[in-house]
């Protein structure tokens, strides 16, 4: 297990259609995030799972996006009915939780994103 | 909204210049990380910083944590070339297990061979 996996890398799809990602994070990191970033900014929050409940969604994440993580491993990231301001980079983290402990060595580790255009 | 400011918003140096990014929060921060982010790739975690004052340093990067906990900085002595990229800046939830991250606008930094 070398990283986060993120599939496809690029995908171009026309307005209207739905498109879906998958994101196979590092095995032992019970983790996983959703975050969009387009050109010149940061990466912004979309949703995070702990194991397979979905503790958290952005006020970005319209009704047009669904996320799961069915087993507590890999995710899917769906995008119902996509229009072109959805044109960004999804990328996918994961960590571990650590709770109550500082560690000086933690942090997400992000695959390589999906590149979605929406034509 | 609970932003996070960087400055600059980019920075072409000389190589061997040094180069510094700030990053300013209007509320106090239980910690913050640094990542980098190559042209055309992902973020890379860099470091984190959860004490009040903290300075760690790898090789030649310097990472700062304000003693109010409100601001940030990244200081790169001597930058070479594969310093490229921009350097973002997030700040994580309340308790040390970060529910998630907010990331900063993002410092792009050119240098010059």
């Amino acid at each position: 297990d070398t990283g986060v996996s993120q599939d496809p890398r690029h995908k171009i799809t026309k307005r209207g259609q739905n498109v879906t990602f998958r994101c196979d994070p590092i095995s032992e990191h019970n983790r996983l995030y959703w975050y969009r970033q387009t050109l010149g900014q940061g990466p912004e929050f979309l949703t995070y799972f702990q194991n397979e409940a979905q503790l958290e969604k952005s006020r970005l994440l319209s009704d047009r996006f669904s996320a799961e993580r069915p087993k507590g491993s890999f995710s899917t990231l769906e995008i119902q009915r996509t229009e072109q301001g959805d044109s960004a980079m999804y990328l996918c983290a994961s960590s571990n939780s650590i709770i109550g402990r500082l560690v000086s060595n933690y942090g997400y580790t992000f695959g390589s994103g999906t590149r979605l255009t929406v034509v | 909204g609970q932003q996070v400011m960087q400055i600059p918003q980019y920075q072409h140096v000389q190589e061997g210049e040094d180069f510094t990014t700030y990053c300013n929060s209007s509320t106090t921060l239980s910690n913050i990380q640094w990542y980098k982010q190559r042209p055309g790739g992902h973020p890379v975690f860099l470091i984190q910083l959860v004490k009040s004052g903290e300075v760690k340093k790898q090789k030649r990067l310097t990472f700062q944590f304000g003693e109010a906990k409100k601001n940030s900085s990244l200081h790169i002595t001597a930058t070479q070339t594969t310093d490229v990229g921009t350097y973002f800046c997030a700040k994580g939830g309340r308790n040390t297990g970060f529910q998630k991250l907010v990331f900063g606008t993002g410092t792009r930094l050119l240098v010059s061979p």
